[in-house]
């Protein structure tokens, strides 16, 4: 069974779609993540939840809006999408906010055309 | 920014053992080591962390100075699906708010060559 799993893993789209990112962790953590990976291979954190509340949100813009319907889930819906936007996203878990380590999903390719 | 440096890239042959330096200078007291790798277009994976004392798992070794501003990463018998890019992080205990992020480096591209 895979631990943290991601859909779609490739993306393709245009300039000025909305487009969403699904993750599921089946671990059983109450804490979740999304980082993004862009061409030069940096790998950062975007946003952290705990619990489905929101702890971290790293000055990413408002076009992209994480959602935890449950603390299983947390999904990534992306509004109106820039070419810079191009990157992979990591999903990952930890079991807690002091978790020591991170679960990291396979990661989905996005490429804005 | 990462608190940490690492040379960019090492080779090292298979069977023998791969021995990943990392200097974080800064590191405070209660501030952990983390190793993470990242194998080509997979997720990363966490490998191991320690604090002050020198830790052991089923994948690899830290070795942590006494004066803990630098560690080392060692896998004991490098195989081929060893070659990934390792990142040592430095990170403290969760405080609340941001307190948990990882920050990653650049890592060091180990390449184990047959």
């Amino acid at each position: 069974d895979t631990a943290v799993s991601q859909t779609p893993k490739y993306l393709v789209t245009q300039m000025g779609n909305d487009k969403s990112i699904k993750c599921e962790q089946n671990l059983g953590h109450d804490t979740m993540y999304w980082y993004k990976q862009d061409s030069k291979k940096f790998l950062k954190i975007m946003f952290s939840y705990n619990n489905k509340e929101l702890i971290i949100n790293e000055t990413v813009p408002n076009r992209f809006s994480p959602k935890s319907p449950d603390k299983a889930h947390l999904n990534l819906h992306i509004n109106s999408l820039e070419l810079g936007d191009s990157a992979v996203y990591f999903c990952a878990s930890s079991q807690d906010v002091g978790g020591h380590e991170q679960y990291f999903g396979p990661g989905t390719r996005l490429t804005v055309t | 920014d990462a608190k940490t440096t690492q040379p960019p890239s090492m080779d090292c042959a298979e069977g023998r053992a791969a021995n990943l330096p990392c200097n974080h200078s800064t590191i405070s007291g209660n501030e952990y080591v983390y190793w993470y790798r990242q194998i080509h277009s997979q997720g990363p994976q966490y490998i191991i962390h320690g604090l002050k004392n020198n830790e052991t798992n089923e994948m690899a070794s830290l070795i942590i100075t006494e004066d803990r501003k630098s560690s080392t990463l060692i896998l004991p018998h490098a195989t081929l699906r060893d070659t990934a890019v390792y990142y040592c992080i430095v990170r403290g205990p969760y405080y609340g708010g941001a307190t948990n992020k990882l920050i990653f480096g650049t890592g060091t591209l180990l390449a184990v060559q047959p």
